[in-house]
C-alpha cells in the first residue's frame, strides 16, 4: 500500500456542510501537504505543515497532523460548490528514505 | 508572476513511437520535478532536479524515459518507445527548494493517450 493514503476514496455533501478527509501514512515524515485538484485550475497546493506542528488554518481550510498515529486531516468549513475537486496529501519523508508520495486522493463532491 | 509552462497539452502517439514533453519551471525556483498521473490515482515522482543536477529518479522506468534539465531551467521528459501503459498526465512542477519542503507549482500537464 501507499505511504499517504486518504479516506473517505469519495465523499458528497451539501453546500454550507463541514467536509473532513484524513490522510494516513506509514513513515516518519518531514512535512505533509495538501492538493486540490479540478479541471479549471489543475493541482493547486493548500497547505503545508511540518512534523513539529500540530495545526495550521489557510481561510476555511483547517489541517491537523498527529505524528503518534501518523494521520493528518483537513476540514473544510462552510464548503461551496467552488469546492468540488480530487483533495491530495503528500508526504516529504526524504530524511527517512523515502521520496515525495502523493495519496490516491479523496473526490469531493459539493452539492447546490 | 508566470506559472508553469508545459507543452504540448494533448498527445497522440501509436506504441513504440517516441514522444517529448517540455516543461519550463517558475523563474528562479531551483526544484524541478516530473509526475505521471493515471486516470483515478494521484501524482507518481518520476524524476526530481535541483538546478540542473538529479536528485531523486528511482521510479524513472529508464530503459524507455530520460530527462534533462540543461543550464538549470527548462526541462524535457522523453518517452522511446512509448507502451499503451504510459497513456497518463504528465505534469511538471517547480518548487524554490526542496525536496518536499516548499510547495509545488505545477503546470497543466501534458495529456498523452498511446494506441
Amino acid at each position: 500500500s501507499q505511504q499517504g493514503e486518504e479516506d473517505p476514496q469519495a465523499l458528497s455533501i451539501q453546500e454550507g456542510e463541514n467536509a473532513t478527509m484524513n490522510c494516513s501514512y506509514k513513515t516518519s515524515i518531514n512535512n505533509l501537504q495538501w492538493y486540490r485538484q479540478n479541471s479549471g485550475r489543475g493541482l493547486v497546493h493548500l497547505i503545508l505543515i511540518r512534523s513539529n506542528e500540530r495545526e495550521k488554518h489557510s481561510g476555511r481550510l483547517r489541517v491537523t497532523l498527529d505524528t503518534s498515529k501518523k494521520s493528518s486531516s483537513l476540514l473544510i468549513t462552510a464548503s461551496r460548490a467552488a469546492d468540488t475537486a480530487s483533495y491530495f496529501c503528500a508526504t516529504d519523508a526524504w530524511n527517512y528514505g523515502q521520496n515525495f508520495v502523493f495519496g490516491p486522493g479523496t473526490r469531493l463532491s459539493v452539492l447546490p | 508572476e508566470a506559472g508553469v509552462a508545459q507543452s504540448p497539452r494533448y498527445k497522440i502517439i501509436e506504441k513504440r513511437q517516441s514522444v517529448a514533453f517540455w516543461c519550463n519551471p517558475i523563474s528562479g525556483h531551483a526544484t524541478l520535478y516530473w509526475y505521471q498521473q493515471i486516470l483515478g490515482q494521484g501524482p507518481k515522482l518520476l524524476i526530481q532536479f535541483q538546478n540542473n543536477g538529479v536528485v531523486d529518479d528511482s521510479q524513472l522506468p529508464k530503459d524507455r524515459f530520460s530527462a534533462e534539465r540543461l543550464k538549470g531551467v527548462d526541462s524535457t521528459l522523453k518517452i522511446q518507445p512509448a507502451k499503451l501503459e504510459d497513456s497518463a498526465v504528465y505534469l511538471c512542477a517547480s518548487s524554490l527548494g526542496g525536496p518536499g519542503a516548499y510547495e509545488q507549482y505545477f503546470g497543466p500537464g501534458t495529456r498523452l493517450t498511446v494506441t
